[in-house]
């Protein structure tokens, strides 16, 4: 199957500091990518569509001036979550659909913010 | 109300056995869906996709009741490496939104 990589895996950082993660689609373009997130116990929620070239759309309730997404090229989106707090800690997964509409998973990067 | 709902479980089943999940979706405009694997702490893998016609790959097979607005995952002769949460999701199109269901935790028993 398609390949999504996903940058970094792990990351902790300071409370009130901006963490940048990216996701890339390896073997195909993505036009569109989507931003998860998922805290313990708990299933996938949809932050975010990132869309190439425009701006993202954000699902209800998901802070667009804290989580900024950029989706400059067609293999690549980042999700740069700013002024972390310790409740924003979670597992950060982004996904991106291929031609035949599946969706590929990247590795994932669990932020811890202390 | 939820995109997408399924029970959470936990399903307990001893090796060997058939287990079966269901996944409702609440938007009939709904057309594509697939079922995932997650490991704990692992990112989502693909199972399967589900289409209107069925969908079989050995022991797993998927289907789709468009009327009823659900979709199903049975999974046979069961393997202890089968252990994980099955995740279901729906979307309208390859650039529309994607919604997943909580997962449905899943422990084989030797």
């Amino acid at each position: 199957g398609a390949v999504v990589s996903q940058h970094p895996s792990r990351v902790i950082c300071k409370s009130g500091t901006s963490v940048k993660i990216e996701c890339r689609s390896l073997d195909f373009q993505a036009t569109t990518m989507f931003w998860y997130r998922q805290f313990p116990k708990q299933s996938l929620m949809l932050m975010a569509t990132s869309n190439e070239g425009s701006k993202a759309t954000y699902e209800q309730g998901v802070e667009k001036d804290k989580f900024l997404i950029n989706h400059a090229s067609l293999t690549l989106s980042t999700l740069t979550v700013t002024s972390a707090h310790p409740e924003d800690s979670s597992f950060y997964i982004c996904s991106a659909r291929d031609r035949h509409y599946e969706a590929f998973f990247g590795q994932g990067t669990r932020l811890t913010v202390v | 109300r939820k995109e997408v709902e399924q029970d959470p479980g936990p399903f307990n089943v001893p090796e060997g056995a058939t287990v079966a999940f269901n996944c409702t979706y609440s938007n009939s405009a709904s057309q594509s869906f697939f079922w995932y694997r997650q490991d704990c702490r692992k990112e989502p893998k693909l199972l399967m996709s589900v289409y209107s016609s069925g969908n079989e790959d050995g022991r797993f097979t998927a289907q789709l009741n468009r009327a009823s607005q659900y979709i199903s995952l049975l999974i046979r002769d069961s393997k202890l490496s089968d252990s994980a949460t099955y995740l279901c999701a729906g979307g309208q199109g390859a650039f529309n939104q994607f919604y997943f269901g909580t997962g449905t935790s899943l422990t084989v028993i030797p």
